[in-house]
């Protein structure tokens, strides 16, 4: 009964490969997100969606591209992937867009290129 | 001025002490804010949520101060399982952002 559920949750592959992550929520909740954690361990939000639609996009490359087919789901599609895509990736949801909702993360995708 | 800030750390305490960190943030129209656990290699866990001066839940106690802009969490009587690193997020109404997260080692 995972929450907010990712696959894979290791991802290995080589440059220039193209690959996705699928994320879903079961909470129903409107708004998802997806955050990348680089070696240093920052969390950095990435995307930002509500209801499907797309509110922020944090000057990300155009390599990544997300999908929300439905608001339980969204993925992430990355083109052309590069050493430096080399992080965990957190896909998160929250009740709604506003000043007073937190964030449920699901458990990460670790990728590795190579 | 990061929209975030936190001490990384580490802090080494011995068990049973008391522990604080501070996190200040920048956008004065923030108004929830969060500190959330991370264990080596596992997701970020909502530890309290922050909405008005403070929140207490057990050994665990926020506190915010609106005018200086930041959120404090103190941990008393620390265990050996409070070893983790405590990450700072403050709601931007359309984003979620986080500090870059306060190592803590509690000593045995």
């Amino acid at each position: 009964d995972t929450a907010v559920s990712q696959t894979p949750k290791y991802l290995v592959t080589q440059m220039g490969n193209d690959k996705s992550i699928k994320c879903e929520q079961n909470l129903g909740h409107d708004t998802m997100y997806w955050y990348k954690q680089d070696s240093k361990k920052f969390l950095k939000i990435m995307f930002s969606y509500n209801n499907k639609e797309l509110i922020i996009n944090e000057t990300v490359p155009n390599r990544f591209s997300p999908k929300s087919p439905d608001k339980a789901h969204l993925n992430l599609h990355i083109n052309s992937l590069e050493l430096g895509d080399s992080a965990v990736y957190f896909c998160a949801s929250s009740p709604e867009e506003g000043w007073f909702t937190e964030a449920f993360f699901g458990q990460g995708t670790r990728l590795t290129v190579v | 001025r990061k929209e975030v800030e936190q001490d990384p750390g580490p802090f080494n305490v011995p068990e049973g002490a008391t522990v604080a960190f501070n996190c200040t943030y920048s956008n004065s129209a923030s108004q929830s804010f969060f500190w959330y656990r991370q264990d080596c290699r596992k997701e970020p866990k909502l530890l309290m949520s922050v909405y008005s001066s403070g929140n207490e839940d057990g050994r665990f106690t926020a506190q915010l101060n609106r005018a200086s802009q930041y959120i404090s969490l103190l941990i008393r009587d620390s265990k050996l399982s409070d070893s983790a690193t405590y990450l700072c997020a403050v709601n931007n109404y359309d984003k979620i952002i986080f500090g870059k997260g306060t190592r803590l080692h509690i000593l045995p």
